[in-house]
């Protein structure tokens, strides 16, 4: 599978700053990359596809102004979450969807998640 | 109603026990399954990937697929205490972009 991973693991940032994570898949080039926010004792929520090239897709009610999305390269997605609030901490986890080279056997790899705290 | 059903637990069971975690789902466009363990403070780790009815076994797991009934099973064998995590079964539709809907996870403690 893919080797995915992610900067910063844990982050600490006040309320009104910018909070920027990295996403890299490791060994395999990836022109979608996906990111999900997890809250405790919840299961995955998905916010985004980060698309190679083009503008990210946003799920219903995700703000994109908010959650600014950039693939820079086939093995990069950022997300950077603009003027921070509390609300927004979160576990936040992107995946690298792969092709088993067999009809529909397309899966995600995921990395291995940044905790954000907003203060 | 949700699309992808699964009992949060907690459930606790002893080292060695046949451990059984299941999801239900609503929506025959559901034609991919998966099932992900995912430690405290990790991101998800794919254990399982199944697309047809009936089982398949990779060592001490075995992941088990009904679609008539919209069901799926994850199977533990002689579980330890390393099997301790939530699991997470995932779904995706043909043609849906690659993008998966998840239960909720089930919390997953195997006692020594």
């Amino acid at each position: 599978g893919a080797v995915v991973s992610q900067h910063p693991s844990w982050v600490i940032c006040k309320s009104g700053t910018s909070v920027k994570i990295e996403c890299r898949s490791l060994d395999f080039q990836a022109t979608t990359m996906f990111w999900y926010r997890q809250f405790p004792k919840q299961s995955l929520m998905l916010m985004a596809t980060s698309n190679e090239g083009s503008k990210a897709t946003y799920e219903q009610g995700v703000e994109k102004d908010k959650f600014l999305i950039n693939h820079a390269s086939l093995t990069l997605s950022t997300l950077t979450v603009t003027s921070a609030h509390p609300e927004d901490s979160s576990f936040y986890i992107c995946s690298v969807p792969t092709s088993g080279g067999q009809r529909g056997t397309d899966t995600q790899y995921f990395g291995p998640g940044t905790r954000l705290t907003v203060l | 109603q949700k699309e992808v059903e699964q009992d949060p637990g907690p459930l606790s069971v002893p080292e060695g026990a046949i451990v059984s975690l299941n999801c239900t789902y609503s929506n025959s466009a559901f034609q991919y399954f998966m099932w992900y363990r995912q430690y405290s403070r990790k991101g998800p780790e794919l254990l399982m990937y199944t697309y047809s009815s009936g089982n398949k076994e990779d060592g001490r797991f075995t992941a088990q697929v009904d679609k008539s009934s919209k069901y799926i099973s994850l199977f533990i064998r002689d579980s330890q205490p390393s099997d301790s995590a939530t699991y997470l079964c995932a779904m995706r539709k043909r043609g849906s972009a690659r993008q998966l809907t998840f239960g909720s996870g089930t919390q997953l403690t195997v006692l020594p």
